[in-house]
């Protein structure tokens, strides 16, 4: 079992730029969420994704959006870069199963930085 | 007030030493609570959950919730070196499984 798998790994981009970060779910899981993770703080929740649609969404601006595909997996965009957005971006899988959510399994994270 | 909060440390502790890490949240309908371990470079991984009061243990670990004070704990006994992490404490808040996490405590057991 691959668990949660994100690429890239590490990105260096400039402001102003837009950037694609990708996530694979664990095998048998539905549902993702993606997290941004300044340094020294813990995971702020972005968005979470299930059945192709966006059904929670934290406090981040538009500029933050996402999508996922019909095998699960996810993509998160960010558009217009501000250097406050350097981050580690981690995603998160789980399985809905009768009104519950799994245990939720975290990526390796990708390390955006922005200059 | 946040709704999740937590003491960033660092904390150093001496090997075979009883680690106490700490969160308190805002939200007396809050349930369920998380203990994440976070290794440098590394995502997050599930440590322990426990349901509403009371104590949970799983080896060396202690998870311990206190609804009357909206605080929770986690111990670990006999701290080993391969305990340095972060530690996040970690609450579903909002519906769905949206975590609200703790800024994380940065633990380092010393030999």
């Amino acid at each position: 079992d691959a668990g949660v798998t994100q690429s890239p790994t590490h990105l260096i981009k400039t402001r102003g730029q837009q950037v694609t970060l990708r996530c694979s779910p664990k095998s048998g899981h539905d549902t993702v969420s993606w997290y941004q993770q300044a340094l020294g703080q813990g995971p702020q929740f972005i968005f979470q994704y299930y059945e192709e649609e966006e059904r929670q969404r934290g406090n981040f601006p538009d500029r933050f959006s996402g999508h996922q595909f019909p095998n699960y997996s996810s993509e998160l965009n960010v558009n217009a870069l501000l250097l406050g957005d350097s981050a580690l971006y981690l995603c998160a899988s789980s399985f809905f199963f009768r009104g519950w959510y799994t245990e939720a399994f975290f990526g390796q994270g990708t390390r955006l930085t922005v200059v | 007030q946040k709704e999740v909060e937590q003491d960033p440390g660092p904390l150093s502790v001496p090997e075979g030493a009883i680690v106490s890490l700490n969160c308190t949240y805002s939200n007396s309908a809050f349930q369920y609570f998380m203990w994440y371990r976070q290794y440098s470079r590394k995502g997050p991984e599930l440590l322990m959950y426990t349901y509403s009061s009371g104590n949970k243990e799983d080896g060396r670990f202690t998870a311990q919730v206190d609804k009357s004070s909206k605080y929770i704990s986690l111990f670990i006994r006999d701290s080993q070196p391969s305990d340095s992490a972060t530690y996040l404490c970690a609450i579903p808040t909002g519906g769905g499984n949206k975590l609200t996490f703790g800024t994380g405590t940065q633990l380092k057991v010393e030999l």
